[in-house]
């Protein structure tokens, strides 16, 4: 069955970059048409798309995010990477990686991993 | 980047009573295919987001009938037929036919 996985730190300082990780299984990101996306929440706030990264390596990021973001995949490793460059307490959140294949929705969502930026 | 507005933000609902979340786009959702890139999602208390309903209406494995999509264009709604005390939590449209993918505020659903 399709799972994905969020790893990363739970408490980042003001500055610092974020690395988070995506491992996922049950489905293989050289597929045609499979893509794998960021997305965040805000505590008690809706839901932002981040960035997506596609089975050919292409590459989409927020647009107000876009000079922050950078995604990457290892595909032997059923891996996604994202990584947010100068973090900011605005940007506590919990970060969720999801499957997307073609235009049929986040079919698929990972746990969830809560990242606090702090001091 | 499309705006998604929502519609009621706050939905109080008497179980096996019927509901409607309504969505607004800032631009036609329309595609060359004939699809509205329109979803929906419900995130219940604690939980992560699930899939509804994908291209405006078509129902995501597992979700009961008494869920559907209507719309076209830049107005768009979901319908629940009848409540049921499971169906609490946050429901989201969201726009899938352009990046940045963008979500409506949210509509908190919970029972009277």
């Amino acid at each position: 069955q399709v799972t994905l996985r969020e790893s990363g730190p739970a408490l980042v300082k003001p500055t610092q970059t974020l690395t988070l990780t995506c491992t996922f299984s049950g489905f293989s990101l050289t597929t045609s048409g499979v893509c794998v996306s960021w997305l965040r929440q805000p505590p008690g706030k809706a839901l932002e798309w981040l960035a997506r990264i596609d089975w050919d390596d292409d590459k989409y990021y927020r647009t107000s995010l876009k000079t922050r973001l950078t995604i990457s995949k290892d595909t032997s490793k059923n891996q996604v990477v994202l990584t947010m460059t100068n973090m900011d307490p605005v940007d506590t959140a919990t970060y969720y990686c999801a499957r997307i294949v073609g235009a049929k929705g986040f079919d698929y969502w990972g746990q969830g991993t809560l990242v606090t930026v702090s001091s | 980047e499309i705006v998604m507005t929502q519609s009621p933000l706050s939905l109080p609902v008497i179980p096996g009573e019927p509901a409607s979340i309504s969505c607004r786009s800032s631009q036609s959702l329309l595609h060359s295919s004939g699809y509205n890139y329109l979803d929906w999602y419900l995130q219940k208390p604690g939980q992560s987001p699930q899939l509804l309903i994908s291209l405006n209406s078509n129902r995501a494995s597992g979700v009961p009938d008494r869920f559907s999509g209507t719309g076209s264009g830049t107005d768009f709604t979901l319908k629940i037929s009848r409540v049921e005390a499971e169906d609490v939590g946050v429901y989201y449209c969201m726009q899938g036919l352009q990046t940045p993918y963008t979500f409506g505020q949210g509509t908190k659903l919970e029972i009277k």
